[in-house]
This record gives C-alpha cells, structure tokens and sequence, in this order.
C-alpha cells in the first residue's frame, strides 16, 4: 500500500505571499494528483501529473519522481484560495481511481 | 448532465436500516468512482466503474456495502443494516475511459449521519 504524507497540516498566509504545499509518497507511481476542497466541502481536481510540471493559472503542481515528492504552489496567493489542498497516489496494484489520500493542508490566506 | 450529481444530499438514518445513495455521472463518461470521506479517516476509496462493470471493488469495507452501475450511467451504492461507523459524506466521481490530464469530476457528495 502506498503511504502519502502531506505537509504542513495547517498553513497561515497573508495575501500575496507565494505558497508551498508539499507531498510525498512511498511507491513509485504512475500519476500523482492534486485536488481542492472548499469550506463547503465540494472536491475539485486541480492537477493530475505523472512528470515535470504543470501549470494552471496560479496554481504550479511539480513532481520529483526519483524522489517521490510533488509540490503544489500558489503564487499570489487570495482569500478565495483558502481551503483543503489534498494530494492522492495510487494505491500500489490498484484500478485507476484506487487512491490513498494524504490527510490534506488546510490553507487560510487572511486579507 | 453538465456535472456529477448526487442525491440525496443529506441521508439521516437509524442502525440497521438500509440505504441507497444515488450518483448520476456526467453525460458520455464511462468510468465512475465512489469514495467516502470520515472524520477519523479521511478521504478513501470504495469502488471503481468502468461501465457496468467494476473491476475494482477491494475498498468496500464489508459485505453490508454494494454497488451498481446500469446502462453505463447512474450508479447506486447500497448499505445494508447500517452502523454508526458508516456515518460518512459518500462522494461519487466519473471521468472519462481514462482520467486524462485533469482527473476525476466530483459530485457534492451524500452526507449520512447513522443515528
């Protein structure tokens, strides 16, 4: 089973400051994907990404495959930014879709 | 439809009953995945779809919970002589045959409170 760590836990900004969530995970993997929650609980996907980096707005997803380590940047960061960042890695032998999900970054970006 | 639609929204129930919870993927997609997201555990997978079939079903925690797929569309999700552990928010997500670059579609999700 794949075991995928996120950190920090928790994650304070002011508005405008760069962001820096990060993941990791312990078997090699074919995708690793970035997802959103917001306060009302709805999941969005942000990124799926197997190599390299990805790029969608503000928001940059990178991933280290060799180490096992993705990263998923905000820069200037807004208020409407807060929320659950959570990352998932299949799990090792499993379907699409059977992931194991680190226990999200609770980001709040004040004003 | 123009996203994942779930219903119902809210689902309180009494131990030991059954209940089905209804996921209606986007239009033309053929692969639909059910999660569940617990205060103690956090987001986990259940079943995966790809059409009626479910080739993947290892994250359904016990015989009491099933699933269904019918004419490559709407799935139901079954629980059977419900238990106050099963108090969840039960999200249902679809793709197309392969996630692509941005993954999966969500549905705002089933919260069932087991009282």
């Amino acid at each position: 089973k794949n075991e995928v760590e996120q950190s920090p836990q928790n994650l304070t900004a002011q508005e405008g400051e760069f962001i820096t969530i990060n993941c990791s995970y312990s078997v090699g993997i074919s995708a690793l994907h970035w997802l959103q929650q917001h306060p009302g609980g709805g999941i969005v996907s942000l990124f799926m990404l197997s190599s390299g980096k990805k790029k969608h707005g503000r928001l940059i997803a990178t991933i280290n495959i060799q180490e096992k380590h993705s990263s998923l940047h905000i820069t200037a960061s807004h208020p409407r930014d807060s929320a659950v960042y959570i990352c998932a890695a299949p799990n090792y032998g499993g379907s699409q879709g059977n992931l194991i999900f680190g226990k999200g970054t609770k980001l709040s970006v004040k004003p | 439809g123009a996203g994942v639609s779930q219903s119902p929204s809210n689902k309180v129930t009494e131990k030991g009953k059954d209940v089905e919870l209804r996921c209606d993927p986007i239009s033309g997609h053929t692969a639909l995945y059910w999660y569940r997201q617990s205060l103690g555990q956090g987001l986990e997978f259940l079943i995966y779809f790809q059409g009626n079939s479910a080739p993947d079903k290892s994250g359904l925690p016990s015989d009491r919970f099933s699933a269904e797929r019918t004419g490559g569309s709407v799935s139901t999700l079954t629980i059977q002589r419900t238990q106050q552990e099963d108090s969840a928010v039960y999200l249902c997500a679809s793709s197309p045959t392969s996630p692509g670059n941005y993954g999966y579609t969500f549905g705002s999700g089933t919260r069932l409170t087991v009282v």
